[in-house]
């Protein structure tokens, strides 16, 4: 069971250069969600998804693409990386909706630390 | 919308002392409540949380974190800490079971 995959776990890119961070999870949940961790500012949310075919924004979105075409993965693509993209990009999964113990849980992946230069 | 305020945003304490690392949020709404920890380059691991029932919250590693509805509070307590805790640690809320809003983060440094 592997839970929460992310990919690549390091990248640096240059400005202006495009790429897709992979998140992929195997325990069928419905919810999954990119957040970026910086210094002194905790986890944002970049963006969420409630359902295959179905995204929407978080509080910093902007730079970000996002779409999930399938329940299992959840790709962010950053079109044209600036340094303020500089960061550690984690994605995350959950049941939600259910009484169950280990529902409303957001298992996080392992994270990916990108440097944009 | 919710919010969640870390009060401080480094605490050090001498190692087998007590620590508490106070969270307050603010939500119109009933939420979920979390603690989770980062070890040095690594990822987040799950402390706590508080879905329903008792108030008091007993996690891993001896912590634990009393909902306090009143006061908004959710903070985190550990009787007698280790150079081991030495880790950043975050609260969060969450009104839909899915989208986590986090705080800023506490660093715990432990000394010996």
């Amino acid at each position: 069971n592997a839970g929460v995959t992310q990919t690549p776990k390091f990248q640096v890119l240059k400005t202006g250069q495009s790429m897709t961070l992979q998140c992929a999870q195997d325990m069928n949940h419905e919810y999954m969600s990119w957040y970026r961790q910086d210094p002194g500012m905790g986890l944002r949310l970049i963006h969420y998804s409630v359902g295959a075919g179905i995204t929407d924004q978080g509080e910093v979105p902007n730079g970000y693409n996002v779409s999930r075409s399938t329940t299992e993965d959840f790709p962010l693509r950053l079109l044209s990386a600036a340094p303020s993209q500089t960061s550690v990009y984690f994605c995350a999964s959950v049941r939600t909706g259910t009484p169950d113990p280990g529902a409303n849980v957001l298992t996080f992946g392992a994270g990916s630390r990108l440097t944009v230069l | 919308a919710q919010s969640v305020t870390q009060l401080d945003s480094q605490v050090p304490v001498f190692e087998e002392a007590p620590v508490e690392l106070r969270c307050n949020y603010s939500s119109s709404v009933s939420v979920y409540l979390f603690w989770y920890v980062q070890y040095p380059n690594q990822g987040l691991q799950l402390l706590l949380k508080y879905l329903s029932g008792s108030t008091l919250v007993k996690g891993i590693n001896g912590f634990e974190a009393e909902f306090n509805k009143s006061q908004t509070s959710f903070h985190l307590r550990k009787p007698s800490v280790h150079i081991s805790d030495t880790a950043e640690y975050f609260c969060a809320v969450s009104a839909q079971g899915g989208k986590l809003i986090f705080g800023q983060g506490t660093e715990l440094s432990v000394k010996p």
